[in-house]
């Protein structure tokens, strides 16, 4: 079975400019959640989806926006990036069949975003 | 806000040591614990999750047991090989939420 990917796994861009990932989650997972990771910070969880509704949302300003995809795959939007949001951001997906609190997470290998 | 807080942020050890680590979180609320290892250039794994106060899984040589009346968790491993090197993390969940709260991870080194 294929794993979770991330497109794409590299990026740069400038200040100003506006970035979209995206992310496939494993066959039959209906939960994709976002993260974001900084140095010294752990992940910190930007927002999640299920069948194509966010269910929760982190605290992240207003330029981080995503949405999912009838077959699950989600992107996750950024606009007017700021330095500050040099990162890598994974994905996660999982099943969610009984509760969204015990389902194990499936991490993407990540897309390292860097800002200049 | 929620915390979740990991001891030590880093060790190292030698190959053949057992060593722990700790996971603390909120009492409050507590729905489950989840274990991850991270390698360097890799995603994170899922190790454990754990649910009920007084649980313990076990899987190889690494270990880990639930305090959810005082809000920790313990991970152990038992005779460190070079391949365990890798960043520990542990998510929180609560009631009525579908947030998982990342600790900022316990970075093992095994020394061969």
């Amino acid at each position: 079975k294929a794993g979770v990917t991330q497109t794409p796994r590299y990026l740069i861009k400038t200040r100003g400019q506006q970035v979209t990932l995206s992310c496939s989650p494993i066959s039959g997972h209906r939960s994709v959640s976002w993260y974001q990771q900084t140095p010294g910070q752990g992940l910190q969880f930007l927002f999640e989806y299920f069948s194509e509704t966010q269910r929760n949302k982190g605290n992240f300003p207003g330029r981080f926006s995503g949405r999912q995809f009838s077959n699950s795959r989600s992107e996750m939007n950024v606009s007017t990036l700021e330095l500050g949001d040099s990162a890598l951001y994974l994905c996660a997906s999982s099943l969610a069949v009984y509760s969204h609190g015990t389902d194990t997470q499936y991490f993407g290998p990540g897309t390292r975003l860097t800002v200049l | 806000i929620l915390n979740v807080e990991q001891s030590p942020q880093s060790l190292h050890v030698q190959e053949g040591d057992s060593t722990n680590f700790t996971c603390s979180f909120p009492s409050s609320n507590f729905y489950a614990l989840h274990w991850y290892r991270w390698e360097t250039a890799k995603s994170p794994e899922a190790l454990f999750v754990m649910t009920l106060n007084g649980d313990e899984k076990k899987k190889g040589r690494i270990s880990a047991t639930l305090n959810t009346k005082e809000g920790y968790s313990y991970l152990y491993i038992k005779g460190s090989q070079p391949e365990d090197s890798a960043t520990y993390l542990c998510a929180y969940t609560y009631s009525g939420t579908y947030k998982y709260i990342f600790g900022t991870g316990t970075r093992l080194k095994v020394l061969a």
